[in-house]
């Protein structure tokens, strides 16, 4: 079946500095990629969605400039949390959709703690 | 948009009992329908999903049944097991749309 790697599992950093996540889909071309932050006991935010190639679209009230999504291949998305503040502690979850089916299929996600 | 209400919030079962969990879709152009599990600092996994064209899919223990008409669906496990303790989301969506809607999160939690 469809696999998404995500890395890193989690990761902590300091006040002020950028963070760097990534989503490869293994075995699939992922067309679209979508990244969710999720904060505990609640269900899946929506940030932005990116297709290969294009700028990503963002939700509302979410800042581009400080959530940066790159979807430069058909099998790497990243999502880059710039001057990162302890308000944006959280699960960050991308999931990537081919362009045969109608399924998406999840990463692991990534614990970011910001101190 | 699509809007997708999940009911209950929480559900306790017994171990070896059934679990119904409920979801309600607005859009009746929405086709697609999947039921993810997610483990406590986990992503999502997919585990059955069912399209428009069917009422009923069974997988083992799991199944999900679709009702157009009415726009609701449901997730039901039997013979629950602990290992079945998890957060199940439902979603609705379809091909050509970009995107799914979730639903709220159902926590299920099976009584040894």
């Amino acid at each position: 079946g469809a696999v998404v790697s995500q890395h890193p599992s989690w990761v902590i950093c300091k006040s002020g500095t950028s963070v760097k996540i990534e989503c490869r889909s293994l075995d699939f071309q992922a067309t679209t990629m979508f990244w969710y932050r999720q904060f505990p006991k609640q269900s899946l935010m929506l940030m932005a969605t990116s297709n290969e190639g294009s700028k990503a679209t963002y939700e509302q009230g979410v800042e581009k400039d400080k959530f940066l999504i790159n979807h430069a291949s058909l099998t790497l998305s990243t999502l880059t949390v710039t001057s990162a503040h302890p308000e944006d502690s959280s699960f960050y979850i991308c999931s990537a959709r081919g362009d045969n089916n109608y399924g998406y299929t999840f990463g692991s996600g990534t614990r970011l703690t910001v101190v | 948009g699509e809007n997708v209400e999940q009911h209950p919030s929480t559900l306790s079962v017994q171990e070896g009992d059934s679990a119904v969990i409920k979801c309600t879709y607005s859009d009746s152009a929405s086709n697609y329908f999947p039921w993810y599990k997610q483990e406590l600092g986990k992503g999502p996994q997919l585990i059955i999903d069912i399209r428009s064209n069917v009422g009923e899919k069974k997988d083992q223990r799991i199944a999900v049944t679709l009702n157009k008409t009415a726009k609701h669906f449901s997730l039901h496990i039997t013979e629950t097991q602990p290992e079945d303790s998890a957060v199940y989301f439902c979603a609705a969506g379809g091909y050509g749309n970009n995107r799914l809607a979730f639903g709220k999160g159902n926590q299920v939690v099976v009584i040894p």
